[in-house]
């Protein structure tokens, strides 16, 4: 059981390219989420899935986009690069209401935008 | 809004040393409250977690409190290694919601 693996580990883009972090797990959640990591600033929620085929916006959506085709996959796609995108991205999954179940998370992604 | 304040850090203890990390929220009605845990390179791994008021949860020698009348959830453990050395994070989740809500986290490192 893989739980939820997160690919590229790290990646350095340049101002105004394009790429997307890629997210699978095999646990069969419903719901799924993308997090940004800065230091000192705890975690933020960009976007999450309650459900293939449903996302919507978190805190901090601006500069991102998700789908959700199938219940194993959340990929988030950054347009245009900015540096302020600089972070460590995670992505969770749960398979019940946050409240009750607490999330799994994957090992992150760490991007660098130069 | 909803919103979690945790103990600025980052905390240095000895090895078998007490630990606690003040958490406290902020949140209307009843919201579940967790301990994440974060050691070097890996994501978040849940600790703890407790869903109603004077619950206590408790994981590998770690506990935390739901104590709703000073809104706190306060992570302690009686004796730390140093593997305990990682980043702690506070969180909550409204019953119902989606989503949890989490704390700036607090870095841990125990000396031997």
């Amino acid at each position: 059981n893989a739980g939820v693996t997160q690919t590229p580990k790290f990646r350095i883009l340049k101002i105004g390219q394009s790429m997307t972090l890629q997210c699978a797990q095999d646990m069969n959640h419903n719901y799924m989420y993308w997090y940004r990591q800065d230091p000192g600033m705890g975690l933020k929620l960009i976007y999450y899935s309650v459900g293939a085929g449903i996302t919507d916006k978190g805190e901090v959506p601006n500069g991102y986009n998700v789908s959700r085709s199938t219940t194993e996959d959340f990929p988030l796609r950054l347009e245009l690069a900015a540096p302020s995108q600089t972070s460590v991205y995670f992505c969770a999954s749960t398979g019940g209401q946050a409240g009750n179940y607490g999330y799994t998370f994957g090992s992150g992604t760490r991007l660098t935008v130069v | 809004g909803d919103s979690v304040t945790q103990m600025e850090g980052p905390v240095t203890l000895s090895e078998e040393a007490f630990l606690t990390i003040n958490c406290t929220y902020t949140a209307t009605g009843y919201p579940s409250l967790f301990w994440y845990v974060q050691y070097p390179g890996e994501g978040l791994q849940l600790l703890l977690k407790a869903t109603k008021a004077d619950d206590k949860g408790s994981n590998k020698g770690f506990e935390a409190t739901y104590r709703k009348e000073t809104t706190s959830f306060h992570l302690e453990k009686g004796s730390v290694q140093v593997s305990d050395s990682a980043v702690y994070f506070c969180a909550l989740s409204k019953t119902g919601a989606n989503n949890l809500f989490f704390g700036t986290g607090t870095r841990l490192t125990v000396i031997p």
